[in-house]
């Protein structure tokens, strides 16, 4: 069964102070990890799409990266309206389900 | 562009009582559709998926079915509802033209069983 644990659980941090959030994975054969982001009360905004280790991704201050075993997102000077809840899914090959980990809660503060 | 609309936004249904959420996709044509559960400080949970119109696929057995009547609609039903079917609903859809399969999601609905 594909398993997703995402560290740390909740993050605060100052604005502009950099950081990275984790995303470890056990799938069988991966087809495309995904990182997604949530805002309270609302349904999660796709961000990017890994497909290969080694493979990187960037949009303004996020740039989400991927290995053999687990994918990071950094977030480069944070500003408050990074708040949110991070996602990360994998899917497997031959496979329509994502399996999504629990998430991780930036909270950013001016 | 692609839309996808849930309707209601919230709802407060008693113990027992029945169910419909309502999921529509506007600006594609033969989408995949998904509905997930969100509960309180855990991963999104796939419920049902379908690849088509009348195809549906259960990821969980459960207090709940889903149908769908039309390409772009899907509806997820209960009978009777529990009060552990309480939580976040979010229908996504995805393009089965593209290789990965990035989903949509749409706004959700907050159902509260008491």
């Amino acid at each position: 069964e594909d398993q997703v644990t995402q560290s740390p659980e909740a993050l605060r941090l100052q604005e502009g102070e950099s950081s990275s959030l984790n995303c470890s994975y056990t799938v069988s054969g991966l087809r495309g990890l995904f990182w997604y982001r949530q805002d309270p009360g609302k349904g999660p905004e796709f961000l990017f799409t890994l497909y290969s280790a080694g493979e990187e991704k960037e949009k303004e201050r996020l740039k989400a990266t991927l290995t053999k075993k687990e994918s990071f997102l950094h977030i480069t000077a944070p500003k408050p309206e990074d708040s949110a809840t991070y996602l990360c899914a994998v899917q497997a090959r031959g496979d329509y389900k994502l399996s999504f980990g629990a998430g991780t809660t930036v909270t950013v503060r001016a | 562009s692609q839309t996808i609309h849930q309707w209601p936004a919230t709802l407060v249904q008693p113990v027992g009582s029945p169910l419909s959420l309502e999921c529509t996709v506007e600006g594609t044509s033969n989408p995949n559709l998904y509905w997930y559960r969100q509960a309180a400080g855990r991963g999104l949970q796939l419920l049902f998926y379908s690849v088509g119109i009348g195809q549906i696929s259960s990821e969980v057995p459960q207090n709940l079915s889903a149908s769908r009547p039309q390409d772009r609609q899907f509806i997820l039903s209960s009978k009777k509802l529990l009060l552990s079917d309480s939580g976040f609903y979010l229908c996504a859809w995805s393009d089965q033209g593209l290789p990965y399969n990035e989903q949509f999601f749409g706004p959700g609905t907050r159902l509260t069983v008491l």
